[in-house]
């Protein structure tokens, strides 16, 4: 079993909806990323957390580290969050990612 | 600010040739990692360093080298390619102090080996 488990693994929605990515792992964290990769573009940071909840726009993060889980919410979806999101947990001076949520936003 | 550079952008290799991969950060950061990302698989961490002079394995390290004699560079050697090595490779950086420091990434090496 990976450590890291994103789900869905694909996801394909139409403009305006609202869109939830989940990730949970199974190791103790210090901290959890979301990044985000476009098609044969380089890794963007979108988030940090360790506790609670994150907003940037119209993208929010939360973690329950209780439960051992992360969701990534865009809000007012557009065909530019057309991507890959990808969940990295950081323990033990090393990240582990997610094998990442390909997100494909309709017009 | 350039962030964390890496060169080169693209290379072709014959099985059996070397090089060297070349990772640069100017933001003054402990921690750095090389990963390798293939289709289908998540990003996978080859080594890393958690300060200059220091190095670590990481989930793939074999068939990998790496050096950090100055904190700014990160170096990914391949003393001889092999296919298996075929991939786009990732430089990230960060530092240590855990709630301010987002993860910085250069744009990716894309290697193939044939």
């Amino acid at each position: 079993k990976n450590e890291v488990e994103q789900s869905p693994q694909n996801l394909t929605a139409q403009e305006g909806e609202f869109i939830t990515i989940n990730c949970s792992y199974s190791v103790g964290i210090s901290a959890l990323h979301w990044l985000q990769q476009h098609p044969g573009g380089g890794i963007v940071s979108l988030f940090m957390l360790s506790s609670g909840k994150k907003k940037h726009g119209r993208l929010i993060a939360t973690i329950n580290i209780q439960e051992k889980h992360s969701s990534l919410h865009i809000t007012a979806s557009h065909p530019r969050d057309s991507a890959v999101y990808i969940c990295a947990v950081f323990g033990n001076e090393k990240l582990t990612f997610g094998t990442g949520t390909r997100l494909t936003i309709i017009p | 600010n350039a962030g964390v550079t890496q060169t080169p952008k693209f290379r072709v290799l014959k099985t059996g040739q070397s090089m060297t991969l070349l990772c640069a950060q100017d933001m003054n950061h402990e921690y750095m990692y090389w990963y390798r990302q293939d289709p289908g698989m998540g990003l996978r961490l080859i080594h890393y360093s958690v300060g200059e002079g220091t190095t670590a394995k990481g989930e793939v390290p074999d068939g990998y080298n790496v050096s950090r004699l100055k904190k700014q560079n990160f170096l990914l050697g391949l003393e001889s390619a092999a296919p298996s090595q075929t991939s786009v490779y990732f430089c990230a950086s960060r530092s240590p102090r855990i709630n301010s420091s987002p993860l910085h990434f250069g744009n990716g090496t894309r290697l193939t080996v044939t």
